[in-house]
């Protein structure tokens, strides 16, 4: 069983709504989580992470954590086409590196 | 600005070859990942180092090594390339202890192996 899950998508959504990326784990003891975004034929880059169980917002992206249902999630508020990007989920193992999620593309349409 | 170095962008390798991927970093991190990412699989950790001559294996190790003689350079090494390593290979740092999980990317390396 993968320990980060992902629906690889397209989600796709309009311009100026709200897209919803979602995430689950296995690893119960699994503590912080991050959301990379990559741009096709780039590389991976931080966005987001969160390490307690609620919201955290920045911007017009909001971080989601509940450690109960082993559940991550990304919202983007006011898509617009530049957050067009396949969007990583990640969670930290407890093992001094990262283990990925097979990543949603999201499409944005103007 | 942080910086992390992959060699080749494209490479082209022949079955049974013995086939070096460099990574060299700028930033003096303590950390450094090899990944490798694959349509639909996303990125899949390979090994990883957190201090000098010192490496962890990943989820899939099998037919890789890897050596880390200096702190800013970390080596993959495919001893005897096989077709199913064709694949993109990210190599990425992170600062230190309390700050691993901010990984910094390098461009990639997209292998294919005929």
């Amino acid at each position: 069983q993968k320990e980060v899950e992902q629906n690889s998508g397209p989600l796709s959504v309009p311009e100026g709504a709200i897209a919803s990326l979602n995430c689950t784990y296995s690893d119960r003891g699994s503590q912080s989580f991050f959301w990379y975004r990559q741009y096709s034929g780039k590389s991976p880059e931080l966005i987001m992470f969160i390490y307690s169980n609620g919201d955290k917002e920045d911007g017009r992206f909001t971080a989601q954590l509940n450690k109960a249902s082993q559940y991550v999630s990304l919202l983007i508020r006011d898509s617009q086409p530049s957050d067009s990007a396949t969007y990583l989920c990640a969670a930290d193992t407890g093992r001094r590196a990262l283990t990925f999620g097979s990543g949603t593309r999201l499409q944005v349409q103007p | 600005d942080v910086k992390v170095t992959q060699s080749s962008r494209y490479l082209v390798k022949r079955t049974g070859e013995k086939v070096f991927l460099e990574c060299v970093q700028d930033m003096d991190h303590e950390n450094m990942f090899w990944y490798r990412q694959d349509p639909g699989l996303g990125l899949r950790l390979i090994y990883f180092s957190y201090d000098v001559k010192m490496k962890e294996k990943g989820d899939i190790p099998e037919g890789y090594s890897v050596s880390r003689e200096k702190k800013e350079r970390f080596s993959l090494i495919l001893e005897s390339a096989s077709t199913n390593q064709t694949s993109m290979y990210l190599c990425a740092s992170s600062p230190g202890r309390s700050s691993y999980e901010k990984l910094f990317f390098g461009s990639g390396t997209q292998l294919s192996v005929l």
